[in-house]
């Protein structure tokens, strides 16, 4: 069964606009944590933000910011006034911290395109 | 300091070849992971070392696939014979974050079987 669900695949957004990511996610594991990963066209995985399922707060770095909706099993990517160097795929990611052993799952990426 | 480091960046080999990707993973990273994306498909996790030691290998393939991690530090992973199916790019990963698991990823193996 998926675990990990990004339902767009692409999706396009105005310079200095906001964007949202869709994730959403499954397991029965009340111990886990989600990530979101960025790949631009240099290939490199790059690590953007972290939220813990016991974490309160929704989690902020700078520009990016997961909104968290535990009940709905959610974890969406805000990034907000985009910037043309956004353009690149994004990966949602999930690690059951009891059940899923060491190992990071992720979904199949949304590729996100920023117009001047 | 250096990143996690993956040799060939590209491959094109024929059926029935072997071919041998590298990793290199942050020094000092105990967790290495190996990873594959098949084009528009979802990263799959391969397997999990932990310094030498395979931790978790419930996602290799079949027995086509090797992998090792020779003294805990540079990883390798083997390919023989490959298949048309393996095309795809293999993402190694490294992680010295327990609290969190954040990994540190190579900019990956485009592998193409011909």
């Amino acid at each position: 069964a998926q675990k990990i669900t990004q339902t767009q695949p692409g999706m396009f957004v105005q310079e200095k606009e906001a964007v949202t990511l869709d994730c959403t996610y499954d397991t029965s594991d009340p111990s886990y944590g989600l990530f979101w990963y960025k790949q631009p066209s240099s290939g490199e995985m790059i690590f953007l933000i972290y939220q813990g399922s016991y974490d309160q707060q929704n989690a902020t770095e700078g520009r990016y910011s997961l909104n968290f909706q535990k009940a709905r099993k959610s974890a969406n990517l805000v990034i907000s006034a985009s910037q043309l160097g956004d353009s690149a795929m994004y990966f949602c990611a999930m690690r059951e911290v009891n059940t899923g052993g060491f190992k990071t799952i992720f979904g199949a990426g949304t590729r996100l395109f920023v117009k001047a | 300091e250096a990143g996690v480091t993956q040799f060939p960046s590209h491959s094109v080999i024929e059926k029935g070849q072997t071919v041998t990707l590298r990793c290199d993973p942050i020094s000092g990273h105990d967790n290495l992971y190996w990873y594959r994306r098949v084009m528009g498909k979802e990263i799959k996790f391969l397997l999990h070392f932990v310094k030498e030691s395979k931790q978790d290998e419930s996602g290799m393939p079949n027995n086509r696939f090797l992998a090792e991690r020779t003294g805990g530090t540079y990883s390798t992973l083997k390919v023989q014979p490959a298949e048309l199916e393996d095309s795809g790019v293999y993402f190694c990963a490294s992680s010295q974050d327990g609290r969190t698991g954040k990994l540190f990823f190579g900019s990956g193996t485009q592998l193409s079987v011909l």
